[in-house]
């Protein structure tokens, strides 16, 4: 089944403890991104990454790190999480038809 | 730098009523743009997208509507159901994706 899949789901930590949410995918899609999702503020794209060891910042990227050392995968890290990272995050991939498909997506609590 | 905008915010509409939600953005330089349906506490389902190079995408009771130079798109959803009730977001695509708000569809029975 064509999917994306994060880990994990929620997430509840302390300020300044470093966190990765990883975010596979296994369509072979070139493209993949991820977001933040506030109430108010709609979906943010945080990083995307067009190709393998190719990423870009979006609209807000910070306090955040991606890599895209696999075409697959495509982590991202928060090295010392702050309160306003408290949000709901979401990995999206995108294939040749442009179309693009979300994981199912990460609460993340910093108190 | 890209802004979208949905209205209405929230609809609530009688079963079987056809609606329409609206989308605008205001950098027409876009490669195309997608409709998505998110459920409470769930991910995005995508709807339909309409390449720059089109006017309009149907998939069942559903037809989007694109005019890239006025910087709109709407949906339609025909003979509504309780179980279209969820929020609607449009997304544009240049490089970078930029969402619109959303708009929150309530279908009663």
């Amino acid at each position: 089944e064509a999917q994306v899949t994060q880990n994990p789901r929620y997430l509840i930590t302390v300020t300044g403890k470093k966190l990765t949410v990883t975010c596979s995918q296994n369509m072979n899609h070139e493209y993949m991104s991820w977001y933040r999702q506030d109430p108010g503020l709609g979906l943010r794209q945080i990083y995307y990454s067009m190709n393998v060891e190719v990423t870009d910042k979006g609209d807000v990227p910070e306090g955040y790190k991606v890599s895209r050392k696999e075409k697959r995968n495509f982590p991202l890290i928060l090295e010392s999480p702050s309160p306003n990272q408290t949000s709901l995050y979401f990995c999206a991939s995108q294939g040749q038809s442009y179309e693009q498909y979300f994981g199912p997506g990460t609460r993340l609590t910093v108190t | 730098k890209q802004e979208v905008t949905q209205i209405p915010a929230a609809l609530s509409v009688p079963e079987g009523e056809n609606l329409v939600l609206n989308c605008s953005f205001t950098d027409s330089a876009i490669y195309n743009l997608q409709w998505f349906r998110q459920d409470p506490g769930k991910g995005l389902t995508s709807l339909l997208l309409i390449q720059s190079s089109q006017r309009e995408q149907t998939s069942g009771r559903l037809n989007a509507s694109l005019d890239k130079s006025s910087g709109r798109s709407t949906l339609y959803i025909a003979a509504s159901q309780p179980g279209d009730s969820a929020t609607y977001l449009c997304a544009v695509n240049g490089n970078q994706f930029y969402f619109g708000t959303g708009t929150s569809l309530t279908v009663i029975p």
